[in-house]
Order: C-alpha cells, then structure tokens, then sequence
C-alpha cells in the first residue's frame, strides 16, 4: 500500500532560520512526488513535482529534493510569509492520477 | 491564471439530505478529482474522472456519492442522504497531465 509520512509535525522558525522538512514515502513505482503548500482554510497549492531520485527544484526560498525513500524541502532564510502547512503527496505509475498525502507539516516563522 | 473554481464556499445541511458540489475545473484539463479533508486529517483522495467516466475510486466513495459532468465545464460530487460524518472539506482538482490543481474547497457542514 503506498505510504506518505511527514516529519516534523509542527516546525517554529525565527525569521532568517534555515531548516527542512522530510516526506518519506514507500510507493509501488513512483510517477511523481508533489509537494504543496495548504493555507489555513484553503485548497493545496502545487510546488513543484519530482520524478526521478537526485532531482531537485526550486523557487524563490525553497527548495525540494529526491531520494528514492523520501524527499526534502528545504526552506532558505524564511519569511513569514512562508508560514503554511506544507503537503507532501505521491502518485504511482499505472494508476489514474490520484494522490496519496501525508499529514503535512506546519511552520510558523516568526518574525 | 487559470484556476480551479468550487461553488458554495460553505454548505450547511441537515442530516440526510442531500447536496451538490459544484466545481468548474481549468479549461484545458483532462482528468478530474474529488478529495476531502476532515478537519486536522489527510487530504484523502475520493475520485477520479476521465474521458467521462469514473476513472478510479476510494472504499470512501460508496454508492452514497456520485460525480457528473453535465456539460463541457462543470463537474459536481453529489452526496445522498448525508451523515454527520461527512463533514469536511471537499477539494475538486484537475490536471492536464500529472500536475493536479487544486481549487478552494467547500466546506461542508452537517447538522
């Protein structure tokens, strides 16, 4: 059964504090790994998705990574602006598009 | 830039009635999504569309919901006979290719 986890649940950053959030997934053939971000109240917005292990995008402060058992997002000298729950969520080759989340991981920078 | 719209924002109904979401996803796109979050939970996928018909389903989407797309434009989930369980989030997504985009959801609430 294809898995997503999120660490840490809940991350609090200074203004400017560097850091990273971890999606570890286990998945019967990855098609892509999507990270978005989700404000209170709102729909998911798209990041970025990854195919294939060793990729890496970016925009703007972030940062997102692939291995072949979990990706990363790395933050940059975050804004608190950047404050959101961020979404990790995987699709499996051969099925129809659906996504599998994780539970997310919510950061609060802190000006 | 186009985006995925979701039609009411906010739904409030009595136990056992039943209710349309409406969804009018980005033009171009071909496939087509229901999920629901349940307040602090998952994003948890529900359905998919393509070509139109059901494409995939969850054990969640049982013979209480159903989706159409009555026209070129819209898409609807519909829930018959609803339960106080069913309270949540509904997010309808598209995508054209792998890249699901997510509207703003309905917020479901039942009395």
């Amino acid at each position: 059964e294809d898995q997503v986890t999120q660490s840490p649940e809940a991350l609090r950053l200074q203004e400017g504090e560097s850091s990273s959030l971890n999606c570890s997934y286990t998945v019967s053939g990855l098609r892509g790994l999507f990270w978005y971000r989700q404000d209170p109240g709102k729909g998911p917005e798209f990041l970025f998705t990854l195919y294939s292990a060793g990729e890496e995008k970016e925009k703007e402060r972030l940062k997102a990574t692939l291995t072949k058992k979990e990706s990363f997002l790395h933050i940059t000298a975050p804004k608190p602006e950047d404050s959101a729950t961020y979404l990790c969520a995987v699709q499996s080759s051969g099925n129809t598009g659906k996504l599998i989340f994780g539970q997310g991981t919510t950061l609060q920078v802190k000006p | 830039e186009p985006e995925v719209t979701q039609t009411p924002s906010h739904q409030v109904t009595q136990m056992g009635q039943e209710v349309i979401l409406r969804c009018v996803p980005i033009s171009n796109h071909l496939y087509f999504y229901w999920y629901r979050q349940i307040l602090g939970q998952k994003v948890e996928f529900l359905v998919s569309f393509y070509n139109n018909e059901i494409s995939e389903k969850s054990e969640i989407f049982d013979d209480q919901f159903s989706v159409e797309r009555p026209d070129g434009s819209n898409f609807t989930l519909k829930i018959r006979s609803t339960k106080l369980e069913d309270s949540a989030m509904y997010f309808c997504a598209s995508s054209r290719r792998t890249e699901a985009f997510f509207g703003q959801g309905t917020r479901l609430t039942v009395v």
